[in-house]
């Protein structure tokens, strides 16, 4: 069965400071994984997905994330913060070679920014 | 294209009463999964269709229900509303393809609060 674990439920930062959000999965097949933004009152919003063609996955907004097999990571940064960078931020995973879409998401992290 | 809209997007309702919230997908979508959103148990999936049928369900009681109609809008029906169904339900399409690397889609959400 696959799960997600996020590490820290709140994390602050300095703008202009490195985000850095981890995520780690639990697959006994290759996962495959997404990051989600949420703002406020708003649903789901896609940054990126890792989908086997690189390890290193560029999304919107600046962010990337790093698949890292042998630490079961897919941790989430960004070089700099901005203010609107301020939201919960959601890893999920969805099994490969399953007919469904389903996601199993992590807990979330609510990222900070301070002035 | 138009994104994935949800109505109602705000309810209010009273235990043991009944709830109908509708998704319509994006234009060429047709698989719509839905999602149960708490402060307590974060982002948890409850079904999934595809072509009106269910693909798959999440670990919800029977009071959960859904269904898909030919031009792929869903809904989705709580019976007997209990104070712990307050809750962000998200709404989610898809291609359908059940292709891992297919990207889901996500509402603004309707919230309900059950008094």
């Amino acid at each position: 069965a696959q799960s997600v674990t996020q590490l820290g439920s709140h994390v602050s930062v300095s703008e202009g400071a490195l985000v850095l959000l981890r995520c780690n999965y639990s697959s006994s097949v290759p996962p495959y994984l997404f990051w989600y933004v949420q703002y406020p009152n708003q649903g789901l919003q896609l940054l990126l997905k890792y989908t086997s063609a690189a390890t290193l996955v560029k999304g919107i907004n600046g962010f990337e994330a790093e698949f890292k097999k042998s630490e079961t990571s897919f941790h989430l940064t960004k070089p700099s913060a901005h203010m609107s960078d301020a939201a919960e931020y959601f890893c999920a995973v969805r099994a490969s070679g399953s007919n469904t879409g389903k996601l199993i998401f992590g807990q979330g992290t609510t990222l900070q920014v301070k002035p | 294209k138009a994104g994935v809209t949800q109505t109602p997007r705000y309810l209010i309702k009273t235990r043991g009463q009944q709830v109908t919230l509708s998704c319509s997908p994006i234009s060429g979508h047709r698989s719509v999964s839905w999602y149960q959103q708490t402060p307590g148990q974060g982002l948890q999936f409850l079904f999934e269709y595809f072509s009106e049928t269910q693909r798959n369900k999440g670990n919800f009681p029977g009071r959960f229900s859904g269904r898909q109609f030919s031009n792929s809008r869903s809904e989705m029906n709580v019976s007997t509303l209990e104070l712990g169904d307050s809750a962000l339900y998200l709404c989610a399409s898809s291609l359908g393809l059940a292709k891992t690397q297919e990207t889901q889609y996500f509402g603004p959400g309707t919230r309900l609060l059950v008094l």
